[in-house]
């Protein structure tokens, strides 16, 4: 079946690189997704990757794509405070409708 | 720049009294999404319209039901509430690519 799976929580110190990591189960995924939530706020899409590259790379930010493992993950160049929040991988699933599959979400903390 | 708007932000319910989750978007997207989203699991997926006049089921749609009114508008109702359906309620818009675009959602409590 379709799962998408996240550590729960990630606390890095300020300046650090932080890496959240996702895993996958469907192949036929066609864009990867990586959503931030701020406290009290929706989700926000921070980056995608379509499913035929290895790596993305958005200022601060580098998504890495390894198909054969079904692994995905998210790199934060330089870690604020303001890089605090749930993020959550998220895969596209085709068959009728485009359904996006989110995982649990990673909570971030970035401290001093 | 409105987006996804949302009403209400906050709602408190006794079980088996009804309420509808309101949703617009201003951004001319022929998809809208409702999604709940509860502690330690990912969101999961309502109802859906893939355009103006149509809605499908989603992964939970039990105990919900939704109108896409026109291409800007996308309601959530519940009936007869029931405590499972505390959560956090998200409404969404895409393109078709399917990035979506969410509201800052509803948190409803149903005592």
């Amino acid at each position: 079946g379709e799962d998408v799976e996240q550590s729960l929580f990630l606390s890095v110190r300020e300046g650090d690189s932080s890496v959240i990591n996702c895993t996958y189960t469907d192949s036929s995924s066609t864009y990867l997704y990586w959503y931030k939530q701020e406290p009290g706020a929706g989700l926000q899409l921070l980056t995608y990757i379509f499913s035929n590259m290895d790596m993305k790379q958005d200022q601060r930010l580098t998504v890495l794509l390894n198909k054969k493992d079904k692994h995905l993950s998210l790199r934060i160049a330089d870690t604020q405070t303001g890089d605090s929040a749930i993020y959550f991988c998220a895969e596209s699933i085709t068959g009728g409708y485009n359904k996006l599959i989110f995982g649990a979400g990673t909570r971030l903390a970035v401290h001093p | 720049n409105a987006g996804v708007t949302q009403t209400p932000k906050f709602q408190v319910l006794k079980t088996g009294q009804s309420m509808t989750l309101q949703c617009a978007q201003d951004m001319n997207h022929n998809s809208m999404y409702w999604y709940r989203q509860d502690p330690g699991m990912g969101l999961r997926l309502i109802y859906y319209s893939a355009s103006e006049g149509t809605t499908d089921k989603g992964e939970v749609p039990n105990g919900y039901n939704v109108s896409r009114l026109n291409k800007r508008e996308f309601s959530l109702r519940l009936e007869s509430a029931a405590p499972s359906q505390t959560s956090v309620y998200f409404c969404a818009s895409g393109t078709g690519s399917e990035k979506l675009f969410f509201g800052s959602g509803t948190q409803l409590s149903v005592l």
